[in-house]
């Protein structure tokens, strides 16, 4: 099965400034990434994603870059802001075993006002 | 627009007890899902359901069975709860089988087992 690894555990940024979080997974095959996002009390919201045919995607504030060769993924978040605040979940899919994600243990990013 | 809706959301438990929590989804997806979350990890897939009257199990089944009773509800049910079942549990739908489009997530179940 796909090992999925993310980094930092924790990342401590000032309001304003950009976040980076680092996807790194072992499936060779993986062809679709996905960025959740998880509020305290809430479940799990995606809020992007990338197929392995594109190099990168960007929603407003927020993109995704895919380094296949290195196998790892990372989320950019610019212009941070209080409401950002949260975990973050990388779940990239290789398509094979069974239909449910594989979630990296979690990034707790923390905008300081 | 409800999305996901699981029920209840908070329950304790006396280990050797039984219970079902229930998901319901109206957004007409043909798969659902349950996954536990433990403090400091990921969310873990217990089950699936890839279409109504299938299902099979995820990467941490034991303890654990589940019911897809219609196009719109999945149960999870803990036959003899133990402690190490407490977590919190999310349920999820997804249009179509498959990791590889977006999963929608209730608010969860938050269960403890005394």
């Amino acid at each position: 099965g796909e090992n999925v690894e993310q980094h930092p555990s924790t990342l401590s940024v000032q309001e304003g400034d950009s976040a980076v979080i680092k996807c790194t997974y072992s499936d060779s095959a993986s062809n679709y990434f996905p960025w959740y996002k998880q509020e305290l009390g809430k479940g799990p919201q995606l809020i992007i994603d990338i197929r392995s045919n594109v190099g990168e995607k960007k929603d407003q504030r927020i993109a995704v870059t895919l380094n296949k060769t290195a196998k790892h993924f990372s989320l950019h978040i610019t212009e941070t802001q209080p409401e950002d605040s949260a975990v973050y979940f990388c779940a990239p899919y290789s398509g094979g075993g069974a239909d449910g994600l594989t979630f990296g243990k979690g990034t707790h990013l923390i905008i300081q006002p | 627009n409800a999305g996901v809706t699981q029920t209840p959301k908070f329950q304790v438990l006396k280990t050797g007890q039984s219970m079902t929590l229930q998901c319901a989804q109206d957004m007409n997806h043909n798969s659902m899902y349950w996954y536990r979350q433990d403090p400091g990890m990921g969310l873990r897939l217990i089950y699936y359901s890839a279409s109504e009257g299938t299902t099979d199990k995820g990467e941490v089944p034991n303890g654990y069975n589940v019911s897809r009773l219609n196009k719109r509800e999945f149960s999870l049910r803990l036959e003899s709860a133990a402690p190490s079942q407490t977590s919190v549990y999310f349920c999820a739908s997804s249009e179509s089988p498959g990791a590889n489009q977006p999963q929608h997530f209730g608010d969860g179940t938050r269960l403890s087992i005394l």
